[in-house]
């Protein structure tokens, strides 16, 4: 079992919908939980950077982490297709080292 | 948050060869960290980089195939010697302030093995 679960997708959905992205994790040793998102051909750029559980609010996006169920989530409110990237999540404990789901592929058609 | 070059952006190499790849940071930072990309797959990290220090090595990963240098708080190093079709991937750098901090990522190498 990975440490970290995180559904591929694809995802297509259409502008102006609320997305849903999610990831799974074992180790509740992780504190430190991130969203990246990745255009093709650029590197991972943060989203979201949140410190153990709760909602933090950013814009159009909210970050969520539930402890209790090792779940976190990303909403993303009014999506555009300026938006269409993949979306990784990533989490680490008491050391530097992250640890990555696989990505989730996000398409918003006009 | 920081700025972060690499350098070759992309390469073709032929098997056997070895490919360094360079990565500047625009302040200087304490922590340089080493990744791979493979298709389909999660970021894996093959090593940290602390300047003044050897780079400490992911499990899987070893020194005499992915030798990094730090020689400075802003510049680091990695080079994939010997390659194979298997070593064809995407190459990352990235950088954080300390413990807990987020880290923040190049736009990565993209190597291609014959």
């Amino acid at each position: 079992q990975k440490e970290v679960e995180q559904d591929p997708g694809p995802l297509s959905v259409p502008e102006g919908a609320i997305v849903s992205l999610n990831c799974t994790y074992s180790n509740s040793a992780f504190q430190y939980f991130m969203w990246y998102r990745q255009y093709s051909r650029k590197g991972p750029e943060l989203l979201m950077y949140t410190y153990s559980s709760g909602n933090k609010e950013d814009g159009r996006f909210t970050a969520q982490v539930d402890k209790s169920s090792k779940y976190i989530s990303l909403f993303i409110r009014d999506s555009q297709p300026s938006d269409s990237a993949t979306y990784l999540c990533a989490m680490s404990g008491n050391t530097d080292k992250l640890i990555f789901g696989t990505g989730t592929r996000l398409q918003v058609f006009p | 948050s920081a700025v972060i070059s690499q350098k070759p952006s992309r390469d073709i190499c032929q098997r056997g060869t070895s490919l360094t790849i360079q990565c500047q940071v625009d302040s200087q930072v304490t922590m340089m960290f080493w990744y791979r990309q493979q298709p389909g797959q999660s970021l894996t990290l093959i090593a940290t980089a602390n300047q003044g220090s050897e780079a400490t090595y992911e499990s899987g990963f070893v020194i005499d195939k992915f030798p990094i240098s730090r020689p400075n708080l802003t510049f680091s190093t990695l080079t994939v010697s010997n390659m194979s079709p298997e070593d064809s991937s995407i190459y990352l750098c990235s950088v954080n302030t300390g413990l807990g901090q987020p880290q923040h990522f190049g736009d990565g190498t993209r190597l291609s093995i014959l």
